[in-house]
């Protein structure tokens, strides 16, 4: 089974600071990969596709990049609105599908 | 406008059954495979099963198989969770999301539902 690890598990952050989240996989995984933003008491919404292609509706503040085992979800500029929960998605190994742990992103 | 409803979720003792339902509309809902995904309380997010546009193929995460059947009717655009032997680690919230296509292939999940809660205690 494909392993991803997440880091951090969580971090706090002031609005306006460039965050950045990273996803491990523990085999190749080539592009496929999404990230998904969960707000409290909500479902996730997804982010990112095949690594780095913006979904739409999604601000430009949201990128994401890499490729095989290593991937990374940036927020440019974070805004109150962003404090939530992030994760990582495999679907490489279609239909045995992984989320990542989790990133927890807290106001400072 | 593509929306997906879930339902049925509820209180049960461990070692009952509870199905889960997921009523799909603003898509053509037998194009599309279907996933089950789930949260336990304060945890992260579990793949639980899938199933195929037409029902024939269906897969299970370990943690739930033999005890969980997911199954579809594409007549009522809607989605099932059949789970049995429920256990305590069966308590979570249940969402139904619909599996992307990217040129062709498997692609995460680009919608999902509200979620409902299943409580396993006696």
């Amino acid at each position: 089974d494909i392993q991803m690890t997440q880091s951090p598990s969580s971090l706090s952050a002031s609005v306006g600071d460039r965050v950045t989240i990273t996803c491990r996989a523990s085999q190749g995984i080539r592009n496929d990969l999404g990230w998904y933003q969960q707000k409290p008491g909500k479902a996730p919404k997804r982010l990112i596709y095949a690594a780095s292609s913006l979904q739409s509706g999604v601000p430009s503040r949201f990128s994401g990049s890499g490729s095989g085992t290593e991937f990374t979800l940036t927020i440019s500029s974070l805004q109150p609105e962003d404090f939530a929960t992030y994760y990582c998605l495999q679907h490489n190994s279609y239909p045995l599908l992984t989320f990542g742990g989790g990133t927890k992103v807290e106001i400072k | 406008e593509v929306q997906l409803v879930e339902s049925g979720g509820g209180l049960v003792q461990p070692g009952g059954s509870l199905r889960l339902s997921c009523a799909a509309s603003g898509f053509t809902f037998s194009s599309y495979a279907m996933h089950w995904v789930r949260q336990a309380p304060g945890k992260g997010l579990e793949y639980v099963s899938a199933i195929s546009s037409n029902g024939g193929s269906t897969y299970y995460a370990n943690s739930v198989k033999g005890r969980f059947t997911i199954s579809r009717d594409n007549s009522k655009n809607t989605l099932y969770l059949q789970m049995g032997s429920l256990r305590a680690e069966d308590m979570a919230v249940y969402y139904c999301a619909r599996g992307d296509i990217l040129t062709g292939y498997p692609n995460g999940f680009d919608y999902w539902g509200q979620g409902t809660l299943v409580t396993v205690s006696s």
